[in-house]
């Protein structure tokens, strides 16, 4: 059964303190992953796609990258403004993708 | 571009009663949709994926009379709570994907729904 697990459930940081998320993926093909935010109390934001093993994708202090077998989301000086939920989602596929259960994110002043 | 919106966003209605949530994309022809129900401190659950035209496809567990779906139009899905009752509380969010495979899907801002 297709899978995507996401490390660490929840994460403090003091602002400025840089970190990683981690979404670890298995699932039988991959034409896609993508990565959204989630603030509470709203839906989810789109924010990167990566499509192959080696790609790179940035935005302000996020930077996404991929590997044959996981996801990272890179968060560089990060602010308290960037604390919320980070979904991963993999697209296998299917008609639908198969979704992690998040990182929650708390970026502390 | 890829704006997505739901009505209500929020709703309080009385046990027994249908609740109608709207899902509509804005910018773009949503050739599927998703309807997916959250709860607090937890990811999406996936209830249903609707085409345009046809009939939805509903996860297991989901009851399909309790739960209706309508896809009228490429910009337009419908989520009906039928005969509401407490336990139906929760955060009801759509999203949209376009016809382009490889586009990601693009989600509505949800709707809190309280059954009293």
């Amino acid at each position: 059964e297709d899978q995507v697990t996401q490390s660490p459930e929840a994460l403090r940081l003091q602002e400025g303190e840089s970190s990683s998320l981690n979404c670890s993926y298995t699932v039988s093909g991959l034409r896609g992953l993508f990565w959204y935010r989630q603030d509470p109390g709203k839906g989810p934001e789109f924010l990167f796609t990566l499509y192959s093993a080696g790609e790179e994708k940035e935005k302000e202090r996020l930077k996404a990258t991929l590997t044959k077998k996981e996801s990272f989301l890179h968060i560089t000086a990060p602010k308290p403004e960037d604390s919320a939920t980070y979904l991963c989602a993999v697209d296998n596929y299917g008609q639908n993708f198969v979704f992690g259960p998040g990182t929650r994110l708390s970026v502390l002043p | 571009g890829a704006v997505v919106s739901q009505h209500p966003s929020r709703v309080i209605c009385k046990s027994g009663t249908s609740v109608k949530i709207e899902c509509r994309s804005l910018d773009f022809q949503a050739t599927t949709m998703f309807w997916y129900r959250q709860f607090p401190k937890k990811s999406l659950m996936l209830m249903a994926t609707s085409n345009e035209g046809s009939k939805a496809t509903y996860e297991q567990g989901v009851e399909k009379d309790k739960f209706l779906i309508n896809h009228a139009s490429l910009t337009l899905s419908t989520l009906t709570v039928t005969s509401a009752h407490p336990e139906d509380s929760s955060f009801y969010i759509c999203s949209a994907r376009p016809g382009k495979e490889l586009e990601t899907q693009y989600f509505g801002p949800g709707t809190r729904l309280l059954v009293l």
